[in-house]
């Protein structure tokens, strides 16, 4: 088991520029969530997904962020028109699906760097 | 899960004493309490976590003991090392689907 698997792990876009960051979540996984992290802070939650369905996206902001996570695939979260307050770790966590085990497993991550 | 408050954002023992992080949470349907441990630079990691069925677990240098009562659980690390210094995270939840918030977390720093 591969585990979770992000990429890329480091992202460097210019301002206007659009990011795509990737997770593969861990086999078996139905359930995927993403996280921004700042540097000395902590994990804010962004948006939790089901196959083919956004579950809560009240943690992401309303403009130029999108997520989705298609029945085939890699959970895909996208950021529009990227500002130099986007730079950030982003983390996907992914966990079995309702009623297993609850354990959430994260991947390294993607680090954005808006220049 | 939902209002999940850790206690304290800093703590720095001396090596081979004791620490002790404090979680408290507000969703009394909570019934999984895990532990995020994150060094620097890497992705936060479970290290330990408890189900609302026992009120206490322990993996040698780690246990977690839970509180349902008064909704808050903690984490204890006995004889620490150096390689315990990271931020550790708290993230109460339901089994049933549900967004997982993390607390705030704890920089733990290990003075030799």
């Amino acid at each position: 088991n591969a585990g979770v698997m992000q990429n890329p792990r480091h992202l460097v876009r210019r301002r206007g520029q659009e990011a795509r960051l990737r997770c593969s979540p861990m086999k078996g996984h139905s359930h995927v969530y993403w996280y921004r992290q700042l540097p000395e802070e902590g994990l804010k939650f962004m948006v939790y997904l089901q196959k083919e369905n956004i579950i809560d996206e009240s943690g992401m902001p309303k403009e130029r962020f999108s997520a989705e996570f298609p029945k085939e695939g890699p959970s895909i979260l996208r950021i529009q028109q990227v500002v130099r307050g986007d730079s950030a770790a982003y983390f996907c966590a992914s966990s079995p699906p309702q009623g297993m085990r609850t354990e959430a497993f994260f991947g390294q991550g993607t680090r954005l760097t808006v220049v | 899960g939902e209002n999940v408050e850790q206690h304290p954002s800093t703590l720095s023992v001396q090596e081979g004493d004791s620490a002790v992080i404090k979680c408290t949470y507000s969703d009394s349907a909570s019934n999984y309490f895990p532990w995020y441990k994150q060094e620097l630079g890497k992705r936060p990691q479970l290290i330990i976590d408890i189900r609302s069925n026992v009120g206490e677990k322990k993996d040698q240098r780690i246990a977690v003991t839970l509180n349902k009562t008064a909704k808050h659980f903690s984490l204890h690390i006995t004889e620490t090392q150096p390689e315990d210094s990271a931020v550790y995270f708290c993230a109460p939840r339901t089994s049933s689907a549900s967004k997982i918030i993390f607390g705030s977390g704890t920089r733990l720093s290990i003075r030799p």
